[in-house]
């Protein structure tokens, strides 16, 4: 049971480049989220998606696509990548999107953009 | 809408002190709240959760909070540091029925001391 897996690790990218993160989950969750992680500013919410089939933004979306390609896997893409995304991602997911229950994290991806 | 203060960004202990993570919530409904932990490079570890039940929660390795909701605050606390607690900890919390969105706070460093 591996839990919440994430693809790359590390990625460096040169300001235009377009690249996706895989995301992969095994707990059969129906809800997953992508956060990015900046100092000293907790996590912030990119997208979400609350079931198979459906995705909503959150509080940082702009520059970032996703597509929640089954219900084990939810990607996010960034298509013209810029400085201002050099940040860590994390994707979680939990079992319903009810505020009872946890998230559960990945791993993260260490993103750098030149 | 709902936002979380974490009052202290670092907190410093001697092995074998108390430890205590000061937190203060605004959440315009009934909330959820949870402690998580996050060890350099790494992902984010849940250390407990408050639902509406009890208003001390338990979590594990030793750590506990209060739910005060005439304070609005959630405060982790630990009798005892031990080294292997030296981490970045991240107050969120979640409202509403649907959708999940969890808000997180800034994050307090914990540094301890031998």
């Amino acid at each position: 049971n591996a839990g919440v897996t994430q693809t790359p690790k590390f990625q460096v990218l040169k300001t235009g480049q377009s690249m996706t993160l895989q995301c992969a989950q095994d707990m059969n969750h129906n809800s997953m989220y992508w956060y990015r992680q900046d100092p000293g500013m907790g996590l912030r919410l990119i997208y979400y998606s609350a079931s198979e089939g459906t995705t909503d933004k959150g509080e940082v979306p702009n520059g970032y696509n996703v597509s929640r390609l089954n219900k084990r896997e939810f990607s996010l893409r960034l298509e013209s990548a810029a400085p201002s995304q050099t940040s860590v991602y994390f994707c979680a997911s939990s079992l319903t999107p009810t505020r009872y229950n946890e998230q559960f994290f990945g791993p993260g991806t260490r993103l750098t953009v030149l | 809408a709902q936002s979380v203060t974490q009052l202290d960004s670092h907190v410093s202990v001697s092995e074998g002190t108390p430890v205590l993570l000061r937190c203060n919530y605004s959440s315009s409904y009934s909330p959820s709240l949870f402690w998580y932990v996050q060890h350099p490079n790494k992902g984010l570890q849940l250390l407990l959760k408050y639902t509406s039940a009890a208003t001390l929660v338990k979590g594990i390795n030793g750590f506990e909070a209060e739910f005060k909701k005439s304070e609005t605050s959630f405060h982790l606390t630990k009798p005892s540091a031990h080294m292997s607690d030296a981490a970045e900890y991240f107050c969120v919390v979640s409202e509403g029925e649907y959708g999940n969105k969890l808000v997180f706070g800034a994050g307090t460093i914990l540094r301890v001391k031998s």
